[in-house]
């Protein structure tokens, strides 16, 4: 059974601060692995998608890595803005099973200006 | 990327009262939707997946006869929950993907159901 789960939980960092976010994940054979942003009240918005086959994803400051044999991700933001405080979503989609995905539970990001 | 839509986006209705979800592709075949339950500060939890033209798989305690899934097109699926009660209050996400099974799956914004 594919476990998610996310360190911290919870996360509160000054302005301009880079940051990582760690995502660990119990089954290695996984189809990709997406991190998300929700922001309070509002739906799922796709940062980073990551395929099985691949290492690492870039977008603007932010990069994600992939080590399927560690069963580990993580999410890094440069320069942190009180614009990325949000929840952020690591997501597993499974290779078996239906190809389900499985969410971890969040680390809440709070940056302070 | 793809567009999933879900209507409505809030809804409000009254203890023992049905309530139908909408979850759409609008610019790709959906060959299959999951439907996800969020609670307040917690995390997505899957629900069911849906295929088209047949019948919706179930997670582990999660009620088929209160949730029922209909996924009659690729492009359509939806969420009925029967008899409403307050404790079915939460945040519903469907999310579909294509035809691959390494398609990447794309999320709808979610519909926010209150049940007093």
């Amino acid at each position: 059974k594919q476990e998610v789960t996310q360190i911290p939980a919870a996360l509160s960092v000054p302005e301009g601060e880079n940051l990582v976010l760690n995502c660990s994940f119990t089954d290695s054979a996984i189809y990709n692995l997406q991190w998300f942003r929700q922001d309070p009240g509002k739906g799922l918005t796709s940062l980073l998608l990551i395929q099985s086959s691949q290492r690492e994803q870039t977008s603007g400051r932010l990069n994600a890595s992939l080590d399927k044999s560690s069963g580990r991700s993580t999410l890094y933001i440069a320069a942190s803005q009180p614009g990325d405080s949000a929840t952020y979503l690591c997501a597993v989609r499974r290779r078996s099973g239906g190809f389900k995905t499985i969410f971890g539970a969040g680390t809440r990001l709070f940056v302070k200006a | 990327g793809a567009v999933v839509s879900q209507h409505p986006s809030w809804v409000i209705c009254k203890s023992g009262t049905s309530v139908k979800i909408e979850c759409r592709s609008l610019d790709f075949q959906a060959t299959t939707m999951f439907w996800y339950r969020q609670f307040p500060k917690q995390s997505l939890m899957l629900m069911a997946t849906s295929n088209e033209g047949s019948k919706a798989t179930y997670e582990q305690g999660v009620e088929k006869d209160k949730f029922l899934i209909n996924h009659a097109s690729l492009t359509l699926s939806t969420l009925t929950v029967t008899s409403a009660h307050p404790e079915d209050s939460s945040f519903y996400i469907c999310s579909a993907s294509g035809p691959s099974s390494y398609n990447e799956q794309f999320f709808g914004p979610g519909t926010r159901l209150t049940v007093l």
